[in-house]
């Protein structure tokens, strides 16, 4: 059974700070990873990808993966109230058998 | 382009009821997929085609729960009979293979079975 694991959160920050959101997954043969972000009420949207070691910039976002600890990760800069919502990891095998974590719900408190 | 296109946005229906949702897919793209949400479980996968074929339905809750995609421009989720606790939003997406391909949503139908 794949699994991909997420914090529930809440969590909060001040805006501006760094918000650092992490997912670990249990599949050694996972090759793309995603982050989308849902906002209370609407569809999940796809917001970065990533799937080489390292970090890969988009932004005011930062993925960073690494496979051999089976980690990745989204940062965010200068955190604003509009990026208060629940971001999701996700993570495929050749854009097929995604599964997603459960989410966590960030918020950025003014 | 138009997105994933998802109808009815809203359905409400009384136990038993059988309920259709449908989801026009983005054009090019031949992987489909259908997904429930709800506050307790997230986000499931229930099933998924590639190339109008379907892939993996072992998601799909029971055999209550049918899905079609009889041409690449459209898939069905046809609940019947529905129950109480098949409320939930419903949402399609679809995707080309590839690693950089993620999956692109349509806005959902929130389903509620009274």
């Amino acid at each position: 059974q794949k699994e991909v694991e997420q914090n529930s959160g809440p969590l909060s920050v001040p805006e501006g700070a760094i918000a650092s959101l992490n997912c670990t997954y249990s599949d050694r043969g996972s090759q793309s990873f995603f982050w989308y972000r849902q906002y209370s009420g609407k569809s999940p949207e796809l917001i970065m990808f990533i799937y080489s070691n390292g970090d890969k910039e988009d932004g005011r976002f930062t993925a960073q993966l690494n496979k051999a600890s089976q980690y990745v990760s989204l940062l965010i800069r200068d955190s604003q109230p509009s990026d208060s919502a629940t971001y999701l990891c996700a993570v495929s095998t050749a854009g097929q058998n995604f599964v997603f974590g459960p989410g966590t719900r960030l918020s950025v408190l003014p | 382009d138009a997105g994933v296109i998802q109808s009815p946005r809203h359905e409400v229906t009384e136990m038993g009821q059988e309920v259709t949702l449908r989801c026009k897919p983005i054009s090019g793209h031949n992987s489909l997929f259908w997904y429930r949400q709800t506050m307790m479980r997230g986000l499931e996968l229930l099933i998924y085609f590639n190339n109008n074929v379907p892939i993996d339905d072992s998601g799909m809750p029971e055999d209550r729960f049918s899905a079609k995609m009889p041409n690449a421009s459209f898939s069905t989720l046809k609940i019947q009979p529905s129950e109480p606790r098949d409320s939930a939003v419903y949402f399609c997406a679809s995707s080309n293979p590839g690693l950089a391909n993620g999956q692109f949503f349509g806005p959902g139908t929130r389903l509620t079975v009274l």
